[in-house]
């Protein structure tokens, strides 16, 4: 099955600056990923996606890359925010399969 | 839109002893899965229905655990007897059909210490 590797567990950044979490999977099958971010006390949101015929997707402050070749792919967060702290997930899965296998997640602290 | 109601939030229960968890999923989301989340770590996919049909249960302790959907909406989540190493935060999530993990919605979750 899908294994998907999540790096830093824990990441500590000034506000304003950036952030980037980075995710590898197994399963060269895999073409759909995901990116969630849980608060506490709260479930996981689904923030933003990419799939594997795109090596590259942005919203405002939040990017996400994709080396299909490396099956390597990572969150870019720019200009953070003290509301962007909160544990972020990647996850893994295949087009038409709902089964979505998530990363170990990564607690991001922004300083004010 | 109202979103995914779970309840309880929060149970406490002695090893043993038998709890169950509900989830009211989005209006109209045909897909319903129920996650474990241990502290520390990525949900974990339990069971996942389509209506009140078992898609997958592959990694549901069918010993200990069961869960059902009835009419293809409202589903519970029952655990019996519970172990210590069921303390976790169990999220009911929803979606509709089609794309893997999109427009995948989760509730607030249940957090079960079992002592």
């Amino acid at each position: 099955g899908e294994n998907v590797e999540q790096h830093p567990s824990t990441l500590s950044v000034q506000e304003g600056d950036s952030a980037v979490i980075k995710c590898t999977y197994s399963d060269s099958a895999s073409n759909y990923f995901p990116w969630y971010k849980q608060e506490l006390g709260k479930g996981p949101q689904l923030i933003i996606d990419i799939r594997s015929n795109v090596g590259e997707k942005k919203d405002q402050r939040i990017a996400v890359t994709l080396n299909k070749t490396a099956k390597h792919f990572s969150l870019h967060i720019t200009e953070t925010q003290p509301e962007d702290s909160a544990v972020y997930f990647c996850a893994a899965s295949r087009v038409g399969y709902q089964k979505v296998t998530f990363g170990t997640g990564t607690k991001l602290q922004v300083i004010p | 839109e109202a979103g995914v109601a779970q309840s309880p939030r929060y149970k406490i229960i002695e090893k043993r002893q038998s709890v169950a968890f509900w989830c009211n999923p989005i209006s109209g989301h045909a897909t319903l899965y129920w996650y474990q989340q241990i502290l520390g770590q990525g949900p974990k996919l339990l069971i996942q229905f389509q209506n009140n049909g078992v898609v997958d249960d592959s990694q549901l302790p069918k010993d200990r655990f069961s869960a059902e959907r009835l009419k293809g909406v409202d589903s519970t989540l029952k655990i019996q007897p519970a172990k210590l190493e069921d303390s976790a935060v169990y999220l009911c999530a929803s979606s509709s059909p089609g794309l893997a993990g999109a427009g995948k919605y989760f509730g607030p979750g249940t957090r079960l210490t079992v002592t």
